[in-house]
């Protein structure tokens, strides 16, 4: 059974820093593309982030751009978003997802994690 | 950016009836768009990709159609369960990748 767990987020003051983690397990971490989404709370959802398989390719929206950083460990099946310069419109659950596609992008998100929630206030 | 805009906002509806949710693309997104299903407090769930083809395990009553700018979800019979909101999102301009603002299917 494929499985997504988030970690790591709370309560952080604007211009701070927080690092996201995802754990995945029950299909090959290493052969996917990894995203993050976001939702702030009782709004849509937003992209974040996405990182290739080998993490030779990196995408972030421009709204996070320069202050977030996606990465992943192959060998311990575990993506990361770290998030620095904070604000307050940063709020928002957090997703880990997977993309469709094996060893290629589909740009489509079949599995997600249960999501973190990230709040930037002081 | 593509922008999506789905509607109606809101839909209420009975259990049995037969659900209709538009998303329209600001430019041709091909055939490449999908829905997601969202409950409360979950994640969301794909349903279809690629406007047409259902995801895995997802039941025959969930229908997509459309291309270029124009697409379709369709619930022939709604289920209690199927009472949730709805995001389509666009991979043809990648990235970004882009989600609609949601199109909410609650009870009558």
């Amino acid at each position: 059974e494929v499985q997504l767990v988030e970690s790591g987020g709370g309560l952080v003051k604007p211009g701070g820093s927080l690092r996201l983690s995802c754990a995945a397990s029950g299909f090959t971490f290493s052969s996917y593309s990894m995203n993050w989404v976001r939702q702030a709370p009782g709004k849509g959802l937003e992209w974040v982030s996405s990182i290739s398989s080998s993490s030779s390719y990196i995408y972030y929206a421009d709204s996070v751009k320069g202050r977030f950083t996606i990465s992943r460990d192959n060998a311990k099946n575990s993506l990361y978003l770290q998030m620095n310069s904070l604000r307050a419109e940063d709020t928002a659950v957090y997703y880990c997802a997977r993309d469709r596609g094996t060893m290629i992008w589909s740009y489509y998100f079949d599995y997600w994690g249960q999501g973190t929630l990230v709040t930037v206030s002081s | 950016e593509i922008v999506l805009t789905q509607s109606p906002a809101t839909l209420s509806l009975s259990p049995g009836e037969r659900a209709t949710l538009s998303c329209r693309a600001s430019q041709s997104v091909s055939s490449y768009l999908a829905w997601y299903q969202q409950k409360p407090g979950q994640a969301p769930r794909l349903l279809i990709y690629d406007a047409s083809n259902r995801a895995t395990g997802i039941p025959a009553r969930f229908s997509g159609s459309g291309s270029g700018t124009d697409f379709t979800l369709t619930i022939s019979s709604l289920e209690p369960e199927d009472f949730a909101v709805y995001y389509c999102q666009q991979r043809s301009n990648w990235p970004p990748v882009t989600f609609g603002p949601g199109t909410k299917v609650d009870i009558k």
